[in-house]
């Protein structure tokens, strides 16, 4: 099993819709999750990061985290043609390190 | 956030030889990192550089391959030594600022290597 798992996509979603992303991870015992955002040829941004359960809100993006699941999402409204990218999902793991998931490549159709 | 630069942003090199790859962030960081990215895959970490300590090597990856430096808290080095084809990839460092509560790493924009 893969420390970090995410569905390799490619998801594709109309303009204007909600895109959502999930992630799985193995380690009950990770606080910190985090989403980047990488555009083809550049690298990682971070775009939201998460500690405790429930949701967390910043503009068009939500991460949700059910640590009982080991479960964190990432939720995009009214996605536009510029949040075509692939989304990774890190997991902050005890051992003072991050762990990417593989990624998932999002299309968003005009 | 932080704001990393990374230098060469590219570069051509020849088998058998060495390629230092250097990462200069604009303020402290407790914590730097490399990782590979190899196309179409997810970030691999190489290793975490510490400031005035050796860097912790993960599994597969050796400090006679990839030596790395870490002289203050905003600035490494990492080299890539005795080349093979197989050591295409791009090369990203990152850095988690020292305020900052929850370990969030911000990237450079990475050094993309092809060996010949």
């Amino acid at each position: 099993q893969k420390e970090v798992e995410q569905n390799s996509g490619p998801l594709s979603v109309p303009e204007g819709a909600i895109a959502s992303l999930n992630c799985t991870y193995s380690d009950r015992g990770s606080q910190s999750f985090f989403w980047y955002r990488q555009y083809s040829g550049k690298s990682p941004e971070l775009i939201m990061f998460i500690y405790s359960n429930g949701d967390k809100e910043d503009g068009r993006f939500t991460a949700q985290l059910n640590k009982a699941s080991q479960y964190v999402s990432l939720l995009i409204r009214d996605s536009q043609p510029s949040d075509s990218a692939t989304y990774l999902c890190a997991v902050f793991q005890g051992a003072q390190k991050l762990v990417f998931g593989q990624g998932t490549r999002l299309t968003i159709n005009p | 956030s932080a704001v990393i630069s990374q230098k060469p942003s590219r570069d051509i090199c020849q088998r058998g030889t060495s390629l230092t790859i250097q990462c200069q962030v604009d303020s402290q960081v407790t914590m730097m990192f490399w990782y590979r990215q190899q196309p179409g895959q997810s970030l691999t970490l190489i290793a975490t550089a510490n400031q005035g300590s050796e860097a912790t090597y993960e599994s597969g990856f050796v400090i006679d391959k990839f030596p790395i430096s870490r002289p203050n808290l905003t600035f490494s080095t990492l080299t890539v030594s005795n080349m093979s084809p197989e050591d295409s990839s791009i090369y990203l460092c990152s850095g988690a600022p020292r305020d900052r509560e929850f370990d969030e790493q911000y990237f450079g924009p990475g050094t993309r290597l092809t060996v010949t």
